[in-house]
């Protein structure tokens, strides 16, 4: 357990829906971090957050958007879904989001059908 | 457009011997790296970084070495035993910023 927790672990949705997917940051870690990793593709930054405040964005989709709330949890929010976003969620945390490796969750397992 | 580039999608090594992965980038305002191992069904776990300032880290069996002029970067694994089998991802940040660029991974298999 690396003190990361995503939920669910596994989501099947039809397409035009909308999911919410939900990351525990390891305790004491103030930075959250989401990645996608689409099939035989490496993972894929798209938003940090640290302590609340969002502080770096990637390719991050206009239809998909994230918020850290107070309790330092993030969730990550995807509308309008289509079959290309089917792929693996990470969550990851750190505790400044500064130097130094992350800890990641062990993902969510997205199926758009 | 791809930073770091894993081009080797998979490698086979015999146990015993060593594992050699490579990751190339292309920007060269990276000045950190780092080296994460995945197991199926889970998420990755740090293995290993290096700091632009050097050209080798090492730690027990696993020695990253950082070849800036030619923007290279390898792990070695010495010597590889059948749990190393995992996928292996390089990243990279870039100064001043907090995200990590990954390559697409190398996918290792140690052979008993």
């Amino acid at each position: 357990d690396s003190g990361v927790t995503q939920t669910p672990k596994h989501l099947i949705t039809a397409t035009g829906q909308r999911v919410t997917l939900r990351c525990s940051p390891r305790s004491g870690d103030l930075s959250v971090y989401w990645y996608q990793q689409s099939l035989d593709q490496g993972l894929q930054f798209l938003i940090q957050y640290y302590n609340g405040e969002e502080r770096a964005k990637g390719n991050i989709l206009e239809r998909f958007s994230a918020q850290q709330f107070p309790d330092l949890h993030s969730e990550l929010n995807l509308s309008s879904l289509e079959l290309g976003d089917s792929a693996l969620y990470f969550c990851a945390s750190s505790l400044t989001g500064g130097k130094g490796g992350y800890t990641f969750g062990s993902g969510t397992r997205l199926t758009v059908v | 457009d791809q930073q770091v580039k894993q081009n080797s999608p998979s490698l086979s090594v015999q146990e015993g011997r060593i594992s050699i992965l490579n990751c190339d980038y292309t920007n060269s305002m990276f000045d950190y790296f780092l080296w994460y191992k995945k197991y199926p069904a889970e998420g990755p776990t740090f293995l290993i970084s290096i700091s632009s300032i050097k050209d080798k880290n090492e730690d027990g069996r696993f020695t990253v070495f950082l070849n800036k002029s030619a923007k290279h970067l390898s792990l070695h694994i010495v010597p590889s035993q059948p749990g190393d089998s995992a996928v292996y991802f390089c990243a990279a940040q870039r100064s001043g910023t907090y995200k990590y660029i990954f390559g697409t991974g190398t996918r290792l298999k140690v052979l008993a």
